[in-house]
């Protein structure tokens, strides 16, 4: 069954400091993975998607199919970083527990 | 086209009332899902449409749990008999979705604010 897995509910991080959320992922085809943010008092929306490879707000995520992960990384965390983060698989799209980045002053 | 709606945004009802959840899609969005949200957990899917067509429903979805896209447009989410576990957020979600070919961006989904279900 395709099942998306996020271990930490709560990652705090100083400002500055570097930022990882782990994703791990089961699905049998190739899959399409995302990251979604739902920033306090907004809508979940896109934050990025493994096949267009960019960067957002100083975002990456690379897909390693060995390790059937999709980490999330930042150089560099800021306040505005703090948000839930949730990592999604297609096709139906299913949607990991989601992470709590707190990033501290 | 303001984004994905949702109506409405709050309900309380007695437990055992029938209660009835809108969305309204993005215009040219083909594909339309329900999802459902509790307190620290992320959206759990319930079902979702191509068009008028629903596709699939999820386990969760119980016989109490009903929708439909008459015409492949707006969705309604109903929900009889309510019990108190039925209290959560219920999202809903649309994406162009033509065909899964990976990468055109058709399975990127814009999120509506949420109907918050409460049942006491």
């Amino acid at each position: 069954a395709q099942r998306v897995t996020q271990p930490e509910k709560l990652l705090s991080v100083f400002k500055g400091a570097p930022v990882e959320l782990k994703c791990n992922y089961s699905y049998s085809g190739s899959p399409e993975l995302f990251w979604y943010v739902q920033y306090s008092r907004q809508r979940l929306q896109l934050l990025l998607r493994h096949i267009s490879r960019e960067s957002i707000k100083g975002f990456t995520a690379d897909l390693n199919k060995g390790e059937t992960s999709f980490h999330l990384k930042k150089p560099f965390a800021q306040e505005e970083d703090s948000a839930m983060y949730y990592c999604a698989s297609y096709d139906k799209i299913i949607f990991g527990k989601g992470t709590r980045l707190h990033i501290l002053p | 086209d303001t984004g994905v709606s949702q109506n409405p945004r709050h309900k309380i009802t007695k437990r055992g009332q029938n209660v009835t959840f809108r969305c309204d899609p993005i215009s040219e969005h083909n594909r339309l899902y329900w999802y459902r949200q509790t307190l620290g957990q992320g959206p759990e899917f319930l079902t979702y449409f191509q068009n008028e067509a629903q596709l699939e429903k999820s386990r969760l979805l119980s016989d109490r749990f009903s929708a439909e896209r008459p015409k492949g447009s707006f969705s309604t989410l109903e929900i009889q008999r309510t019990e108190q576990g039925d209290s959560a957020m219920y999202l809903c979600a649309s994406s162009r979705g033509t065909g899964s070919v990976i990468g055109s961006g058709a399975n990127v989904l814009t999120f509506g604010a949420g109907s918050r279900l409460t049942v006491l």
